[in-house]
């Protein structure tokens, strides 16, 4: 059984970056036959996937155009974990985040809810 | 991008019917759409992929259909359980995977 452990700060103020965690147990992070993912969710833009990362001999990364100036997913194998940084966030950033595994996504985090306000 | 939608927003149905819920792309995205049905407070679970395959553990009573453009989801028998909000997803059009905006199946 794949269980993904999503950690990060709740609140973060605005224009600053916002980083979470998600830590992988019962799969392998650099296993070349899937992808790790963020994706989030408000009620006004409903699920959003945000971007991926993958090993396949190197590490690749693919990210929605619309955040793709302000995101950066990091693998890390020696923990088993990934990554996401959101630079520069808004009050529109507000939304419950979540990593997940695959391409259809079959495994997921807990979702951690995230509040962009000072 | 690939722009999903589904109908209807809301399908309110008897325990024990049937529901059909559709969703449609933008563009042909093949066979490659998900099904997920997610209840309040947890994350989406996924039901069906490749359109018609049902995941681990997936009830029989949770159907998928279609290929291309238009694609159906079809809970026979309702439980009480499964009245939840679906999305369907689609996977065939890198690197955005979009979402559609969900169907909520609620208690007549």
């Amino acid at each position: 059984q794949v269980l993904l452990q999503q950690s990060g700060p709740g609140l973060v103020e605005p224009s600053q970056t916002l980083s979470l965690t998600c830590v992988i147990s019962g799969d392998i992070i650099s296993d070349s036959s899937v992808a790790w993912n963020w994706i989030r969710q408000s009620p006004s833009r409903g699920l959003e996937w945000l971007g991926r990362t993958n090993y396949r001999s190197e590490w690749y990364n693919d990210y929605a155009e619309f955040v793709k100036s302000r995101l950066t997913i990091k693998a890390d194998r020696s923990k088993n974990q990934f990554s996401l940084q959101l630079d520069s966030v808004t009050p529109e950033d507000t939304a419950i985040y979540y990593c997940a595994r695959g391409y259809f996504f079959d495994f997921w985090g807990q979702g951690v809810l995230v509040t962009v306000s000072s | 991008e690939i722009v999903m939608t589904q109908s209807p927003a809301t399908l309110s149905v008897s325990p024990g019917e049937s529901a059909t819920l559709s969703c449609r792309a933008s563009q042909s995205v093949k066979s490659k759409l998900a099904w997920y049905q997610q209840k309040p407070g947890q994350a989406p679970r996924l039901l069906i992929y490749a359109a018609s395959s049902r995941a681990t553990g997936i009830p029989a009573r949770f159907s998928g259909s279609g290929s291309g453009t238009d694609f159906t989801l079809t809970i026979s028998s309702l439980q009480s359980e499964d009245f939840a909000v679906y999305y369907c997803q689609q996977y065939n059009h890198w690197p955005l995977f979009t979402f559609g905006p969900g169907t909520t199946v609620d208690i007549k």
